[in-house]
């Protein structure tokens, strides 16, 4: 199985939305509703920010969203600040207990 | 609340192989799958394997599949990995996290393994 694609960079102002892209397959992202999002500051564990493609675990702030269509999932992150600035990365179940991470997007707060 | 704590930094030579531990403490271990994702350097996340939930089963990534070892101590609530004939590839930030429910909701801190000559 391949890995998930994402855009390598994204970025937006103080304030201003962000979505970032995940494509995946039939077999993975397009069948399961079990995508999840990360969010990986340099040198911390990563965070679990959305899970089962658009809930959100306890004390992530409600400006991050996800949603999905066909083989494509997104993370939204509304009302941008600082220290939103990290690697995010989705996540994918694949069928016999296999995940698969997305290669991760820089999102950048300018 | 679940809390995962590995093991400390590996040099290792190349060739050689490196056994990396995460003792966990909270929930029911047996419950829970603990995974292995790493984190090369200038790469992205990449998950390794699992413990299979309820089944106690050790699953792989295809990469990995002829390589690594991925097994849990139940008495001591502590998963293992262990990644056999390290090249200078495998320098790398290793992870454990529990997978609940399809999703890596706690993470470990995080070890570094250097392969070096």
């Amino acid at each position: 199985q391949s890995a998930l694609t994402q855009p390598p960079s994204a970025s937006g102002s103080p304030g201003q939305s962000v979505t970032i892209s995940c494509t995946g397959t039939s077999s993975d992202v397009g069948v399961y509703n079990y995508v999840s999002w990360y969010q990986h500051h340099p040198g911390k564990a990563p965070k679990l920010i959305i899970y089962e493609v658009n809930k959100r675990p306890s004390g992530v702030p409600d400006r991050f969203s996800g949603s999905r269509s066909g083989n494509t999932a997104s993370l939204t992150v509304s009302g941008l600040q600082a220290e939103d600035e990290a690697h995010y990365y989705c996540n994918s179940y694949g069928g016999n207990n296999n995940f698969l991470f997305g290669g991760g997007t820089k999102l950048t707060v300018l | 609340q679940v809390q995962l704590v590995q093991s400390g930094a590996e040099v290792k030579k190349p060739g050689s192989s490196v056994k990396v531990s995460c003792r966990a403490s909270g929930g029911t271990f047996r419950d829970y799958g603990i995974n292995w994702v790493r984190q090369a350097p200038g790469r992205g996340l990449e998950w390794m394997g699992g413990i299979v939930p309820v089944f106690r089963t050790s699953v792989y990534a295809q990469k990995f599949q002829d390589r690594v070892t991925i097994t849990a101590d139940d008495s001591t609530t502590t998963a293992y990995m262990e990644l056999n004939r390290l090249t200078s590839e495998d320098t790398a930030v290793y992870y454990c996290a529990r997978a609940w429910m399809r999703r890596f909701d706690y993470w470990g801190q995080g070890t570094l393994v250097t392969v070096t000559s």
